[in-house]
């Protein structure tokens, strides 16, 4: 079965740490999006790819997030300085072309505690 | 009016029973409306979805029930079973972000054996 690869499963770290997660997409998808899930907010969307390019990262804090893809295999989500309140789960999901609202598949998650 | 609102929060039902799952939204530019399914320590999984060109789609045990002009949607599970207890989530899309997909906060079911 294809699926989108997340490492690390698990992070903790002290707070003013810089975190990176990182996810594999699967082969041949060019949509990528990094979503945090909490008790109080749900799922939200942080980021949105196509091609490699972000088209869309209003969900995401500019101060200390970061999100990039450096090539069609991997996609980065960046935290420096890391904050107790971005103890969360992130998620990436990845879609094939030419779908532009479904068949998104997730991965299984970095699950990131900041103590 | 981006929101999707989901209830209950959470639900038991009987082995064998019905479960019942409501969504509500106000965006009436949204033309997708998905159903995803999520075990602890996995992320969601896609269930089932629906077009509002449809009233009902169904998949097996799974129906989505769609109500155009009530803006609202929701899942049935039939034949519930304890291998369906996990939290499911709505989403809707459309418009001039119909990327985003737009969650529901959840309804944490359980099925009792």
């Amino acid at each position: 079965d294809a699926r989108v690869t997340q490492t690390p499963r698990h992070k903790v770290t002290e707070m003013g740490q810089e975190v990176t997660m990182r996810c594999q997409p699967i082969l041949g998808h060019n949509t990528v999006f990094w979503y945090r899930q909490t008790m109080m907010q749900g799922l939200e969307l942080l980021a949105y790819f196509r091609n490699r390019a972000p088209l869309d990262d209003s969900g995401m804090p500019k101060d200390r997030f970061s999100a990039e893809m450096p090539d069609a295999t991997l996609a980065t989500l960046k935290i420096q300085p890391s904050e107790p309140r971005d103890s969360a789960v992130y998620f990436c999901a990845s879609g094939p072309p030419g779908i532009t609202n479904y068949g998104y598949t997730f991965g299984s998650g970095t699950r990131l505690t900041v103590v | 009016q981006q929101q999707v609102k989901q209830s209950p929060q959470s639900l038991i039902v009987q082995k064998g029973g019905i479960s019942i799952i409501n969504c509500a939204y106000e965006n009436t530019a949204f033309d997708y409306f998905p159903w995803y399914q999520q075990f602890p320590g996995k992320g969601p999984a896609l269930l089932i979805a629906i077009r509002p060109d449809v009233s009902e789609k169904k998949e097996g045990r799974f129906t989505i029930s769609f109500n155009k002009s009530a803006k609202q949607f929701s899942l049935h599970i039939m034949d519930s079973q304890p291998g369906d207890s996990a939290t499911y989530f709505c989403a809707a899309s459309g418009g001039d972000s119909s990327y985003k997909l737009i969650f529901g906060s959840g309804t944490r079911l359980l099925v009792r054996p």
